[in-house]
């Protein structure tokens, strides 16, 4: 089946700070999500983005779809980003979505 | 409001016992899906259906069933089969196009402890 990685695994930054994470995947994909998992668990949907760019405030996305990885920026984070960022892709077949390793990341003050 | 509703959030069982967890969306979704994740690490499919009366394995199904007889609705069960039960489960629902899966959501997910 289709391979997600992540990276890095882990992140510390310093409030206010920029950072980009990056999701590769080993096959052709559908779609791509980016989620963000609160210290409660609870999974937020980020962005749905197949392929190009999209932005919603501090955060933005871009997928090459054609290179199979997506870029998930974040900039002058706050200490409600912390948590675990997983991007997820949809590479058809079984109609299953599988989710990445994940992205810790916490934001100090 | 339209969403996905677990429950319960948290439960606690004996081993060998069987718990039934609880999944319903109001979004009038196609797709319905079972992921389990345990501490520090991503999330892995256990089920999925696609169409009411219908589902499928996924990566970890072993120990765990489901049915969908309603479209709404989608409940898990841990049997006593599974060998280490203890984990967070989450349920999901996305509607389908096609061969495409749309936009996943979740539920707040059922943390289950196995005493």
């Amino acid at each position: 089946g289709i391979q997600v990685e992540q990276s890095p695994p882990d992140l510390i930054l310093q409030e206010g700070a920029n950072s980009t994470l990056r999701c590769n995947f080993s096959d052709s994909v559908n779609n791509l999500q980016w989620f963000h998992q609160n210290p409660w668990g609870q999974l937020i949907n980020l962005f749905y983005i197949p392929s190009g760019t999209k932005q919603n405030g501090r955060l933005s996305a871009t997928t090459v779809a054609t290179e199979r990885y997506s870029l998930l920026y974040i900039s002058s984070s706050q200490t409600t980003d912390s948590g675990v960022y997983f991007c997820a892709v949809d590479s058809g077949g079984y109609q299953k979505v599988t989710f990445g390793t994940g992205t810790k990341l916490q934001v100090i003050p | 409001d339209g969403g996905i509703t677990q429950s319960p959030k948290y439960l606690f069982r004996k081993e060998g016992q069987n718990v039934t967890l609880s999944c319903e969306q109001n979004l009038n979704h196609d797709a319905m899906y079972w992921y389990r994740q345990d501490p520090g690490q991503g999330l892995r499919l256990i089920y999925y259906s696609q169409i009411v009366n219908d589902f499928q394995k996924g990566d970890i199904a072993e120990g765990y069933s489901v049915s969908r007889e309603k479209k709404e609705s989608f409940p898990l069960t841990v049997t006593s089969a599974q060998k280490n039960p203890t984990a967070f489960y989450l349920c999901a629902s996305s509607i389908l196009f096609g061969a495409f899966t749309g936009e996943l959501f979740f539920g707040e997910g059922s943390r289950l402890t196995v005493l």
